[in-house]
C-alpha cells in the first residue's frame, strides 16, 4: 500500500523568505501523481502544484515549486518570497496512474507560519 | 464553476442518534470522494464514486457509515448509532475525469461534533 509522509509538523518563515516543505512516499508503482494541497485556517482545501511521475521537470507554479527526486522518493515544495496568505497547513498527496484506483492518500500536513 | 457544496457546514448530535450530510459536487464532475479528517490529521479516505457507482471503500470504514450517489449528482454520507470518536471533519470532494490533467476540487467540509 502506498503511503505518504510528512516529517515537518510545523515551519516557520520570515515573510519575502523561501521556505522548503517536505514530503517522502512509498510506492512500488513507476506512474502516479503527486500533489500539494494548501488549507487555509477556512478549511477548503486548495490545489498548489502537481506533478506526474514521468516527467522529469520539477513543476512550478509562480512563487511555488517542487523539487521531484522520484529515485529517493521524495518531493519539496518551496515556496518563494512568503506572503502572509501562505499561512496554512500544506499536505502532500499521492495518486496512482496506473492501479485502476482514483483514491487520493494524504500525509498528516505541515503548518506553515509566515512571521511579518 | 460554482464550486463544491457541503450541507450542513456543522452539526452536533448526541452519541447514538443518526446523521446524514449532503455533498454537491462540481456539475459535470463524475468523480465523487468522501474524506474524514481529525485535528491535525491529514484527510483520511472513506470512499468515492465514479457516477452512481461506489468504486471503493476504506476498509477501516465501519458499517455505521454509508454513502450513496443515486443519479450521479449529489451524493450524501450517513453514519448510524453515532459514537464519540465520530467526531471530525467530513470532506467531500470531485473531479472530472481530464486525463493526465485531473484535478481534485474540496468543499469547506461538514464538522461534526458527537457529544
Amino acid at each position: 500500500a502506498q503511503t505518504v509522509t510528512q516529517s515537518q509538523p510545523e515551519m516557520s518563515v520570515q515573510e519575502a523568505e523561501t521556505v522548503t516543505l517536505s514530503c517522502t512516499y512509498d510506492t512500488s508503482e513507476s506512474d502516479y501523481y503527486l500533489f500539494w494541497y494548501k488549507q487555509p485556517p477556512s478549511r477548503q482545501m486548495i490545489l498548489v502544484i502537481r506533478q506526474e511521475a514521468y516527467k522529469q521537470q520539477n513543476a512550478t507554479e509562480n512563487r511555488f515549486s517542487v523539487n521531484f527526486q522520484k529515485a529517493a522518493k521524495s518531493f519539496s515544495l518551496k515556496i518563494s518570497d512568503s506572503q502572509l496568505g501562505d499561512a496554512a497547513m500544506y499536505f502532500c498527496a499521492y495518486r496512482s496512474a496506473t492501479s485502476g484506483t482514483y483514491k487520493y492518500i494524504f500525509g498528516t500536513g505541515t503548518r506553515l507560519k509566515v512571521l511579518a | 464553476d460554482t464550486g463544491v457544496s457541503q450541507d450542513p457546514r456543522h452539526k452536533i448530535t448526541k452519541r447514538g442518534q443518526n446523521v446524514t450530510f449532503r455533498c454537491d459536487p462540481i456539475s459535470e464532475h463524475n468523480r465523487l470522494y468522501w474524506y474524514r479528517q481529525t485535528l491535525g490529521q491529514g484527510p483520511e479516505f472513506l470512499t468515492y464514486f465514479q457516477n452512481e457507482a461506489q468504486l471503493e471503500k476504506s476498509r477501516l470504514l465501519s458499517d455505521r457509515f454509508s454513502a450513496e450517489r443515486p443519479k450521479g449528482s449529489f451524493s450524501t454520507l450517513e453514519i448510524q448509532r453515532t459514537e464519540q470518536g465520530d467526531s471530525a471533519m467530513y470532506l467531500c470532494a470531485s473531479s472530472r475525469p481530464d486525463g493526465r490533467n485531473e484535478k481534485l476540487f474540496f468543499g469547506s467540509g461538514t464538522q461534526l461534533s458527537v457529544l
